[in-house]
C-alpha cells in the first residue's frame, strides 16, 4: 500500500524560505509517476503547487507562485521535497504531498499524505 | 485559470439517501474532471477520473457523469464515511484547478 508522510517546521519566519519533505513507502518513486505539492490556505480552497517527474527537467509549477516554488525527487531516500522562498503570511496552509499520473490527460491526485500545517510568523 | 464553480454549498442529508453533487466548470475540460472526497483529519482520496471512472477499490456507490463544463457526482445509500467534503478537479486546462467543495453533513 501506497503511503506518502509530509514532515517539517510548523512554523516559518516571513520572508524566510519553507522546507518540506514527503517520504513514500510502498512504491518507488522512479516508477511511472509524478509526484508533487498542493496546499489548502485556512478556510480557503486547494490550489496545486507543481510536480516533478523523476527530475527538475521534466517539471511543472502553478505561475500563481512566481517562480518561488521548486520540487526535488531524491531517490535513493524515495522523498521528495518542497523548497518555497519569500513566505509571506499568505504561504500559511496545510500542505499535502500528492501523487498524480507523468502526463495532464492523467493528471488527476490518486495519493495524498494527510498533510502538513506550516504557519508564516514571526 | 478555469474556475470551477461547487453547488450546493452544504447538503444535508440522513444516512441511505442519495447525494446529487455538482461542478461547474468556466470553460470546457472536455472529460478531464475528478472528484475527491475528505474528512478533517485524513487525506482526500479520489473517487472518480475521467469524469466517470472509479479507481479500483472504490464502491459503486459513487458514480460520476458529465462532459465539457457541466458534472455530477452521484453517491448512493449514503454511509456513515460519507459525511465530509466533495472537491471536483479539473486537469484539462493547465494550471490544473479545484472546485471550493461541497459539504455533505448529516440531517
Amino acid at each position: 500500500q501506497v503511503q506518502l508522510q509530509e514532515s517539517g517546521p510548523g512554523v516559518v519566519k516571513p520572508s524566510e524560505t519553507l522546507s518540506l519533505i514527503c517520504s513514500v513507502s510502498g512504491y518507488s518513486i522512479t516508477s511511472g509517476y509524478s509526484w508533487g505539492w498542493i496546499r489548502q490556505p485556512p478556510g480557503k480552497g486547494l490550489e496545486c503547487i507543481g510536480s516533478v517527474y523523476r527530475s527538475e527537467s521534466e517539471s511543472y509549477y502553478n505561475p500563481s507562485l512566481k517562480s518561488r516554488a521548486t520540487i526535488s525527487v531524491d531517490m535513493s531516500k524515495n522523498q521528495i521535497s518542497l523548497k518555497l522562498t519569500s513566505v509571506t503570511a499568505s504561504d500559511t496552509a496545510v500542505y499535502y504531498c500528492v501523487r498524480r499520473g507523468r502526463y495532464d490527460s492523467s493528471g488527476y491526485y490518486d495519493q495524498w499524505g494527510r498533510g502538513t500545517l506550516v504557519t508564516v510568523s514571526s | 485559470e478555469t474556475v470551477l464553480t461547487q453547488s450546493p454549498g452544504t447538503l444535508s442529508l440522513s444516512p441511505g439517501e442519495t447525494a446529487t453533487l455538482s461542478c461547474r466548470a468556466s470553460q470546457s475540460v472536455t472529460t478531464n474532471l475528478a472528484w475527491y472526497r475528505h474528512k478533517p483529519g485524513q487525506a482526500p482520496r479520489l473517487l472518480i477520473y475521467g469524469a466517470s471512472f472509479r479507481p479500483t477499490g472504490i464502491p459503486d456507490r459513487f458514480s460520476g457523469s458529465g462532459s465539457g463544463t457541466d458534472f455530477t457526482l452521484t453517491i448512493s445509500r449514503l454511509e456513515p464515511e460519507d459525511f465530509a467534503v466533495y472537491y471536483c478537479q479539473q486537469y484539462g486546462r493547465s494550471p490544473f484547478t479545484f472546485g471550493p467543495g461541497t459539504k455533505v453533513d448529516i440531517k
